[in-house]
């Protein structure tokens, strides 16, 4: 059973433009949501996260959006850039266990 | 943030032959390591969790006897893949969690495997 949904599976953008992608949870014991970013041939790395206690969370051009009552996140990313182009994965875990992963979301942003 | 770093970063071996790869925390001690398998264009698929000193846990449908894991000390896990064939090529990518339970986990870089 998936856990976390990722949409859309993939996203092209313009040069400064707002990229948006949405994940929605099952779990309710969910405590951590983190988004990563991965470049081809790379391991993911850690963009920003959030936990159920805050609503949005912001780190430079990279914004978390998290609706508890709708068990839904979504990360954008503002004045998006071509080195922004990379598949995005969004994830939940619970009281620090391991990490549920979205299907990602590959990103192009044209320049 | 804390730094991860796997070896090999790619390999290639013939079928039949065994292939070790090493995940390593350079500056935190980490109690828990997990190991993940991705296909191109795919998610990150959890194979198994790591604890130091225990045995590892599997997710379902992961061979143990295929993938062995072991959780040495606090700064490596490896994990090794026995009598590789074809279908095991894939990229492996190892995660870890400091001993602080902040549920942030830090990954290394991936290790590519192929298997002629």
């Amino acid at each position: 059973q998936q856990q976390v949904k990722q949409s859309p599976q993939s996203l092209i953008v313009q040069k400064g433009g707002i990229s948006i992608i949405n994940c929605a949870y099952e779990n309710t014991a969910f405590d951590y949501f983190p988004w990563y970013q991965q470049f081809p041939g790379k391991g993911p790395a850690l963009l920003i996260a959030i936990r159920p206690d805050v609503s949005e969370k912001k780190e430079g051009r990279f914004t978390i959006s998290f609706n508890k009552s709708a068990k839904q996140f979504s990360l954008h990313i503002m004045d998006s850039q071509p080195g922004d182009s990379a598949t995005y994965f969004c994830a939940a875990s619970h009281s620090a266990r391991q990490l549920t992963f979205g299907s990602g979301t590959q990103l192009t942003v044209l320049p | 943030g804390a730094v991860v770093s796997q070896h090999p970063s790619w390999v290639i071996c013939k079928s039949g032959t065994s292939v070790k790869i090493e995940c390593r925390s350079l500056d935190f001690q980490a109690t828990t390591m997990f190991w993940y398998r991705q296909f191109p264009k795919q998610s990150l698929m959890l194979m198994a969790t790591s604890n130091e000193g225990s045995k590892a846990t599997y997710e379902q449908g992961v061979e143990k006897d295929k993938f062995l894991i072991n959780h040495a000390s606090l700064t490596l896990s490896t994990l090794t893949v026995t009598s590789a064939h074809p279908e095991d090529s894939s990229f492996y990518i190892c995660s870890a969690r400091g001993t602080v339970t902040t549920g942030e986990l830090f990954f290394g870089e991936g290790s590519r495997l192929t298997v002629l």
